[in-house]
């Protein structure tokens, strides 16, 4: 399995383009997750999806931000515009079915964004 | 979730066994203790969960105190691999309404390995 892939590795942008960040998860796994993380914040879970439905999504920023999953193997995390306080890493997760017992996370390598 | 505790750093030599402590007093009976890892300019990865029972992996070991209040991560022999910040996370078993919802990383601690 290759894992859950996210694309690009790293973006550099100017404030007020537009940014896409995306993620293929794992064959299987039907929940994802957007992930952001500084060094001020640390990690912050930004939106999950169930099913390719957004379950929640309280922990996106603001209106700038928005995600999609148009199918189960495929989704994106869009700003428009970026500002440079955006600029961070960007992980996606992918986890398995729930089971009522625990969840395991499979973390992508993360998207560097820079906003000049 | 209940709150976790853990140093800022620790510094371990090569080929020595690493004890990452983390205290976690609220903890809730229906709270599992998990551990991930994020080595430099990656994601985290899963290293090792328990409820009650010490548990062993391929990664790690990890000891529950009988209380559950406190948990240690035991690396049997590290290695610069090792080298990462490492995160002790609760996630409760029983969450309302059903179904996963992510997982709340701290600050954790980052482990220094010299060779």
């Amino acid at each position: 399995d290759a894992g859950v892939i996210q694309s690009p590795r790293h973006e550099v942008t100017e404030m007020g383009q537009e940014v896409t960040l995306r993620c293929k998860p794992i064959s299987g796994h039907d929940y994802l997750f957007w992930y952001r993380q500084t060094m001020m914040r640390g990690l912050e879970l930004l939106i999950y999806f169930n099913n390719n439905v957004p379950i929640d999504d309280s922990g996106m920023p603001e209106d700038r931000f928005s995600a999609k999953m148009p199918n189960a193997s495929f989704s994106t995390l869009k700003i428009q515009p970026s500002e440079p306080r955006d600029s961070a890493v960007y992980f996606c997760a992918s986890s398995p079915p729930w089971t009522g017992v625990n969840e395991k996370l499979f973390f992508g390598s993360g998207t560097q964004l820079s906003v000049l | 979730d209940a709150k976790t505790t853990q140093p800022n750093s620790m510094e371990s030599n090569e080929e020595e066994p690493v004890h990452l402590p983390c205290n976690h007093s609220t903890i809730s009976g229906t709270d599992y203790i998990h551990w991930y890892r994020q080595l430099p300019s990656q994601g985290p990865e899963y290293v090792i969960h328990g409820l009650t029972s010490n548990v062993n992996n391929r990664m790690a070991s990890l000891a529950i105190a009988e209380d559950r209040k406190s948990s240690t991560l035991i690396l049997h022999r590290a290695t610069l691999r090792d080298a990462a910040v490492y995160y002790c996370i609760l996630r409760d078993m029983v969450r309302s309404g059903g179904g996963a919802d992510g997982l709340t990383f701290g600050k954790g601690t980052h482990l220094i390995i010299q060779p």
